[in-house]
């Protein structure tokens, strides 16, 4: 069955220093999605990218973040210069069509800032 | 603001009794509402949906309830057994609005007992 793949599972990076977060969506899949998760609190949006750009942001998406889709197979977050409160579980979703119900997750990046 | 919440962050089942699981919403807005499961070290697991011009549907085990006079959403699993101990989190969207964007409630852990 196909799925979403993230690297690295964890990630450990000092504030101020700058990360990208990787993830392969399903090969056929056109809608791309970036949520977060810290410790004990609820998943949140970031961002949706279709068709090589940004469809929607969330106000957490601010300018140290920022999504790329550098190959036909990548799709990428980084985050310019991390703070503490970037620490959090990032995850990745893809869809085929624009409809919720049919995104996938990945298994997510763990960041954590020191 | 918009939110999705959760009334309890854990229950306790023992296997094989009916697991209930809640969620209540604010946005009125919201016409299409999606349970994940999340076990750990996953991303959250699509596992049934219902839009708003329904007010339950069944799956397999699983049956959403949706009261929409009183903002209240429920996950009924039957028979539970112990693969069903996750994380539970309810996710609204306004499919009118087009947007694959998620709205996460807290999430409520399951524990199944043997």
């Amino acid at each position: 069955e196909p799925e979403v793949t993230q690297t690295p599972s964890h990630q450990v990076t000092q504030m101020g220093q700058e990360v990208i977060l990787r993830c392969v969506p399903i090969s056929n899949h056109l809608y791309f999605y970036w949520y977060r998760q810290i410790l004990g609190q609820k998943v949140e949006f970031l961002v949706s990218f279709y068709n090589n750009e940004i469809s929607e942001k969330s106000e957490i998406f601010d300018d140290q973040f920022s999504v790329e889709r550098p190959d036909g197979s990548n799709f990428t977050l980084k985050i310019r210069s991390t703070k503490l409160e970037d620490s959090a579980m990032y995850f990745c979703a893809s869809s085929r069509t624009p409809e919720v119900y049919e995104q996938y997750f990945g298994p997510g990046t763990r960041l954590t800032v020191t | 603001g918009e939110s999705v919440g959760l009334h309890l962050p854990t229950l306790s089942v023992q296997e094989g009794d009916n697991s209930i699981i809640n969620c209540a919403y604010s946005n009125s807005a919201s016409d299409y509402f999606i349970w994940y499961k999340q076990e750990s070290g996953k991303g959250p697991q699509f596992i049934i949906d219902i839009r708003s011009n329904m007010d339950k549907r069944q799956g397999q085990r699983v049956t959403v309830l949706l009261n929409k006079t009183v903002k209240h959403l429920s996950l009924q699993i039957a028979a539970t057994q112990p693969g069903d101990s996750a994380v539970y989190f309810c996710a609204e969207n306004s499919f009118s609005s087009n947007t694959g964007k998620l709205i996460f409630g807290q999430g409520t852990t399951l524990q199944v007992k043997p």
